[in-house]
């Protein structure tokens, strides 16, 4: 069974850190990229981080450029967020989902997600 | 940046009704939008890729349409589970972005 789980949220400190960190199985995981997707409260979905399954290519949303950082540890299955810096707005349950990649490079979609992990950043 | 515009932002409909929901996007993607159905407090759920492409195990009620700029997606006979908000996802250059998502509610 193909599963995803996210760890790792919780409330931190405008101006702190966080690490995020979503455990994969049931699924070959160098063969997917994979990405964080995050929600704000009662808000609308945004793509936040992508990374392909060699951890050759990484993009970001410009709202994190340079605070977060996505990484990925194939030899645990395992997909990182390295949130630094943080402000009030990037409070939000924060999703990992695994993503197929066509032959052309192109992503398919955001196949299959976790429950989320919330991130909450306030004095 | 790719902004993609849904319609409506809300729907109410009754069990079922034929229901379609439009994304347009600011300018073309080809054919690389999706849609996901997200209940509350739960994660996204993916329904549709390539733009009608449905996902396996996807009840054969929803489909998708369109390329380019405007896509749908139709419910064809809304069923007590549907009652969800939906949105669309463009995947064809970076940023990656979604629509703002249409609340489909009972009536």
């Amino acid at each position: 069974e193909v599963q995803i789980e996210e760890s790792g949220g919780g409330l931190v400190q405008p101006g702190g850190s966080m690490r995020l960190s979503c455990a994969a199985s049931g699924f070959r995981f160098t063969s997917y990229a994979m990405t964080w997707v995050r929600q704000a409260p009662g808000k609308g979905l945004e793509w936040v981080a992508s990374v392909r399954g060699d951890g050759s290519e990484k993009r970001y949303v410009e709202s994190v450029q340079g605070r977060f950082t996505i990484s990925r540890d194939n030899t645990k299955n395992s997909l990182y967020l390295q949130m630094n810096s943080l402000r009030v707005e990037d409070t939000a349950v924060y999703f990992c989902a695994r993503v197929p990649v066509a032959s052309n490079r192109y992503f398919d979609a955001f196949d299959v997600w976790g429950q989320g992990t919330m991130v909450t950043v306030s004095s | 940046d790719v902004q993609l515009t849904q319609s409506p932002s809300f729907l109410s409909a009754s069990v079922g009704d034929r229901v379609t929901i439009t994304c347009r996007a600011s300018q073309g993607v080809s054919s690389y939008l999706v849609w996901y159905q997200q209940k509350p407090g739960k994660a996204p759920k993916l329904l549709i890729y390539a733009a009608s492409t449905l996902q396996s195990g996807v009840s054969s009620r929803f489909s998708g349409s369109g390329s380019g700029t405007e896509f749908t997606l139709t419910i064809s006979s809304l069923q007590p589970e549907d009652f969800a908000t939906y949105y669309c996802q463009h995947l064809s250059s970076y940023p990656i972005t979604f629509g703002q998502g249409t609340r489909l509610e009972i009536k």
